[in-house]
């Protein structure tokens, strides 16, 4: 039973244009939520994150929102670039982002072309 | 400043062996985890370390064990490997009470 779904194995952008990747979550227990970006050979990179009780959260180029009554977040990347590229994995849990375990999901490969 | 190191980076055992991997938090971060990435999947949580004592644990047999040093290092070890242990086995390290993880390159085992 996966608690935290990421629906969208793949997603290719062209360069310049926004990227939007979601993830859905099962678990209402949960608040906070992060986004990794993870590249071969590498262990995942922190890129940004949010607590439940906020519902928009910006880093630059990196938005994440997040929907609660859907049980629903986005990151959005605005613009995309080829170094952009990598593996995005959603993480959620249920005591702040270091005291607790981490559920992730699966993962989408974003693929930014030039 | 280093960030979080994982020794060794690729590891190839029998099934039936042990295995003991390696991590070094990053300098100021006193709370390890483990977590299993097996191909095609996010990372799993195994377990976490504070002040030496195990804090939480997921869903992971007893043959998964580990240790955290006075230094804050930690090993995770593995008992009677299985084929299915095949995965990237990644650590990272937080301060407690601040959000965040930071995450080594991972061990890269595989039991053939």
């Amino acid at each position: 039973d996966q608690q935290v779904k990421q629906n969208s194995p793949s997603l290719s952008v062209q360069e310049g244009r926004i990227s939007i990747l979601n993830c859905d979550y099962t678990n209402s227990m949960f608040d906070y939520f992060l986004w990794y970006k993870k590249y071969p050979a590498e262990g995942p990179t922190f890129l940004i994150s949010i607590s439940s009780i906020k519902d928009k959260n910006e880093d630059g180029r990196f938005t994440v929102f997040l929907n609660k009554s859907a049980k629903h977040l986005s990151l959005h990347i605005v613009p995309s670039q080829p170094g952009d590229s990598a593996v995005y994995f959603c993480a959620a849990s249920e005591e702040g982002g270091s005291q607790g375990n981490l559920i992730f999901g699966k993962g989408t490969k974003l693929s930014v072309k030039p | 400043d280093a960030g979080v190191t994982q020794s060794p980076t690729h590891l190839i055992k029998t099934r039936g062996q042990q295995v003991t991997l390696r991590c070094s938090p990053k300098s100021g971060h006193d709370t390890v985890s483990w977590y299993q990435q097996a191909l095609g999947q996010g990372p799993q949580f195994i377990f976490q370390y504070y002040e030496e004592e195990e804090r939480q644990r997921g869903n992971f047999p007893d043959r998964f064990s580990g240790h955290q040093f006075p230094n804050y290092s930690s090993e995770l070890n593995v008992n009677a490997l299985l084929l299915g242990d095949s995965a990237l086995y990644l650590c990272a390290s937080s301060e407690t009470g601040y959000g965040g993880y930071t995450f080594g390159s991972g061990t890269r085992l595989t039991v053939v």
